[in-house]
């Protein structure tokens, strides 16, 4: 692939659901993967960078994981908390590119 | 924390006007961003600097130029502004390293009438 692609575009999950979405980028001289909430009204909000192939990276109830190989990245959330409600978005940066590319998000609404 | 000021939250303008949006970052950060962010077209880059009077090309540079004088400012300037570049403008730094997160600013929501 040579975009960054999200699935599912948006989510509608219960309070206390836990819930996961994808991330897929090329694998070719990959170098990272970001991933950023956005919440409504505010900035974008980094939260994780990884690079290395097996990695998880974990931020209270948010962690994620990377496989460089086939080029995918799972972003969980435990027990989900209405103020996690917001865009999440992933990007891929690779070696031989100055620039990020940007998936179009995934919109995750949690219902109290 | 770092933190990156974009001059204004919402700004309206006329078709044909240059309009300059102006960001600051306070972290010494090498590279800067702005992008344009659409409804379903999630966050398009128009021009990134890597360095002082440094600028490269994003995705949709056309109609836009950008100006880098100092390390801590990054200006877009629209040089005659159309509707179609109504849009949220988002302005971005990070350190030099590709590894390291793009910090945000709050965005600027401009409407050209």
């Amino acid at each position: 692939i040579l975009n960054v692609e999200q699935s599912p575009q948006s989510l509608h999950v219960q309070e206390g659901d836990s819930t996961n979405f994808t991330c897929s980028f090329p694998s070719s001289n990959f170098y990272a993967l970001h991933w950023y909430r956005w919440e409504t009204a505010k900035s974008p909000e980094a939260l994780f960078v990884m690079t290395l192939n097996g990695d998880e990276k974990k931020k209270g109830r948010i962690s994620a994981t990377l496989n460089t190989k086939e080029g995918y990245s799972y972003l969980y959330i435990k027990g989900s908390q209405p103020e996690d409600s917001a865009t999440y978005l992933c990007a891929s940066y690779a070696g031989n590119n100055r620039k990020l590319i940007w998936g179009l998000g995934t919109s995750l609404a949690v219902n109290p | 924390d770092v933190k990156v000021t974009q001059s204004s939250r919402y700004l309206v303008k006329r078709t044909g006007e240059k309009v300059f949006l102006e960001c600051v970052q306070d972290m010494d950060h090498e590279n800067m961003f702005w992008y344009r962010q659409d409804p379903g077209l999630g966050l398009r880059l128009i021009y990134f600097s890597y360095d002082v009077k440094m600028k490269e090309k994003g995705d949709i540079p056309e109609g836009y130029s950008v100006s880098r004088e100092k390390k801590e400012r990054f200006s877009l300037i629209l040089e005659s502004a159309s509707t179609n570049q109504t849009s949220m403008y988002l302005c971005a730094s990070s350190p030099a390293r590709w590894a390291q997160p793009q910090h945000f600013g709050d965005g600027t929501r401009l409407s050209i009438l």
